[in-house]
This record gives structure tokens, C-alpha cells and sequence, in this order.
């Protein structure tokens, strides 16, 4: 069954610290797999797409890892701000037919000062 | 750009009662989707549609009836309001799928409560 699984469910970090979300997934066959940022009351907007062959991505204070062999991928936020405070949702996609995306339960990030 | 845009923002309804969410996007993509979003729970797949004229279901389609008439609308009516659509509702648009750069782009979503 394709299923796609996030830890920890909720986070509180203080402003300025690191922190890494997980993801693990069973979808197969792969084709990628993106991380997003959803803001209260907002729809989720892409913060990074991983393919088969991407083992890192950056973008600004945010870095994605992508282990396919293992079906993991990780989210690390460096020195994070309060405007960081969302929820990070994990999405794979598949190459089937057509297409099937499978998106995880996302993390809930709270920055506090 | 105004993006992917959903009216209306809130919605209360009675149960048995219709309505209409409306979607529209000015990106010229030729896929777009509905979504719904539970509390716990991942988005899960009610509509989509790939161009003017054509629909599929997703995951979760009873209960709803979607429309394709132009590339920028994708409307979603519920007929028989059930307590059990209360839910956010998110549409979407995208390039296609296996398209190097085809993130989804989501509306802001329609919050509804059927009481």
C-alpha cells in the first residue's frame, strides 16, 4: 500500500535553533518527492522536489535529503524563525499510468522566541 | 499574478443543502485538482482533471460532482450537503505531472462546516 509517514507529528524549537523533520514513504515506483510549507489558513506552497538521483537540495535556510534506498527523506531547517511556525508536508509521487501523488499527515513547526 | 483562486473563503451548511465551490486559476495550467484536508490527516484526492472537457475521480469522489469547461475553472458542487464533507477544501493546478518543474500551486482553500 502506498503510504507516506511523517515524525513527529508537532515540534517546538526555540528562534534560532535547528531542527530536522522525517519522512518515510512506501510509494512505488518513485518518481519524486517534494516538501511543503502550509501557513495557517493557507494553502501548502513547494519548498523542494527530490528526484531518484538527488541526495541533497537547498533552498535558503532549508535543506532536503532524499535516501531511496531506504525511502527516507529529511527536512532540516537552520536557524529557524518564527515565520517558520507551519506545517511541513511531505508529498511522493508515483510513475504510474497516469500519475498518483500520496501526501503525508505533515509536522506542525512552532518557533518560539 | 493572482495564482490559484477560491471563493468562498467560509461556508456553513445545513445538511441536504447544495453548493458550489469555485476555482480558478490564471497560470494556464491544463491540470487541475480537488483536494480536501482532515484534521491528523494527509490531502487526499477528491477530482481531477488534465484539461477543458475532461474529469476523473480521485480517491474520495462520492458525494461531489466537478465540471471542466475552460483551462482557468474547476468547480466543485456538492449535492447533498452530509456532515461527514465538513472539511478544507484545497484546489490546485499544476504543468503536468512528470514536467521537471510542476510543483502543485493551491488556492488559499474553503473552510466547511455542514451542520
Amino acid at each position: 500500500k502506498n503510504q507516506v509517514e511523517q515524525s513527529p507529528q508537532s515540534l517546538i524549537i526555540l528562534e534560532g535553533k535547528n531542527c530536522t523533520l522525517q519522512c518515510n514513504y512506501t510509494v512505488s515506483p518513485f518518481s519524486n518527492l517534494r516538501w511543503y510549507k502550509q501557513d495557517t489558513g493557507r494553502g501548502p506552497v513547494s519548498l523542494t522536489i527530490m528526484t531518484f538521483s538527488e541526495n541533497t537540495k537547498s533552498n535558503g535556510r532549508y535543506t532536503a535529503t532524499l535516501d531511496a534506498d531506504t525511502k527516507q527523506s529529511s527536512l532540516h531547517i537552520t536557524a529557524s524563525q518564527l515565520s517558520d511556525s507551519a506545517s511541513y508536508i511531505c508529498v511522493v509521487s508515483a510513475t504510474t499510468g497516469g500519475f498518483k501523488t500520496i501526501f503525508g499527515a505533515g509536522t506542525r513547526l512552532f518557533v518560539k522566541a | 499574478n493572482a495564482g490559484v483562486t477560491q471563493t468562498p473563503k467560509f461556508r456553513i451548511l445545513k445538511i441536504g443543502q447544495s453548493m458550489t465551490l469555485q476555482c480558478a486559476q490564471d497560470m494556464n495550467h491544463n491540470y487541475m485538482y480537488w483536494y480536501r484536508q482532515d484534521p491528523g490527516m494527509g490531502l487526499k484526492l477528491i477530482y481531477y482533471s488534465v484539461g477543458a472537457g475532461i474529469t476523473d475521480k480521485g480517491e474520495v469522489p462520492n458525494g461531489y460532482n466537478v465540471s471542466r469547461s475552460t483551462t482557468e475553472d474547476f468547480p466543485l458542487r456538492l449535492e447533498l450537503a452530509a456532515p461527514s464533507q465538513t472539511s478544507v477544501y484545497f484546489c490546485a493546478s499544476s504543468y503536468p505531472p512528470g514536467a521537471p518543474n510542476s510543483p502543485l500551486h493551491f488556492g488559499n482553500g474553503t473552510r466547511l462546516t455542514v451542520t
